[in-house]
């Protein structure tokens, strides 16, 4: 079965760093791997997906991800962050053989200082 | 177009009681999950509706949780002999179909048991 952690709970950056959030994933094979945004009170969105090909992946509002299969990690990076970005996110992972079981991790809520 | 809807957005409710949490998925997707997202947690699968193909129900926490799915569109989940440990925010996501993989959420119920 598979399994995902994010070590980081909460974590701080000033408007216009850098931006990394870390995500670990446990599966046999190269899973389907998944990052959400859930702004405040608003529903989750997908910011970007993995299913194969180039480890790299380019998502929605200048985040990116780059799939370490080494590493068994999926990191989400954005160059600098705006105050908008302010909420929580989560990583997923998913098994290519199952649509239901994709399991989330229990997210890391980014605080942006002005 | 229009989004996954659910309703009611927040329900209090008395220990003991039953509730009921409703779900519109986008129209035209076959799939549907149902998630439980305690305060500070990640989310919990519950339960997953693939077209007329029989639910994946194991994420169900006990038998007081059921979820049904009518004409392959609205779904219902209920919560019988509420507890408080049932305080949660329930999310509802919706795919186009079992090989999508992307999800689309509605903005949850938070349900309050006193």
């Amino acid at each position: 079965a598979q399994s995902v952690t994010q070590p980081d709970i909460h974590i701080t950056v000033s408007e216009g760093a850098s931006l990394e959030l870390r995500c670990n994933y446990s599966y046999g094979a190269t899973p389907y791997l998944f990052w959400y945004v859930q702004s405040p009170g608003q529903g989750l969105q997908l910011l970007l997906k993995y299913f194969s090909g180039d480890t790299l992946v380019q998502g929605i509002k200048g985040f990116e991800a780059e799939f370490k299969r080494s590493q068994s990690s999926f990191n989400l990076r954005k160059p600098s962050v705006h105050w908008s970005d302010a909420a929580e996110y989560f990583c997923a992972v998913g098994a290519p053989s199952s649509a239901s079981k994709i399991i989330f991790g229990s997210g890391t809520r980014l605080s942006i200082r002005p | 177009g229009a989004g996954v809807s659910q309703s009611p957005s927040n329900k209090v409710t008395e220990k003991g009681k039953d509730v009921e949490l409703r779900c519109d998925p986008i129209s035209g997707h076959t799939a549907l999950y149902w998630y439980r997202q305690s305060l500070g947690q990640g989310l919990e699968f519950l339960i997953y509706f693939q077209g007329n193909s029989a639910p994946d129900k194991s994420g169900l926490p006990s038998d007081r949780f059921s979820a049904e799915r009518t004409g392959g569109s609205v779904s219902t989940l209920t919560i019988q002999r509420t507890q408080q440990e049932d305080s949660a925010v329930y999310l509802c996501a919706s795919s186009l179909d079992s090989s999508s993989y992307e999800q689309y959420f509605g903005p949850g119920t938070r349900l309050t048991v006193t």
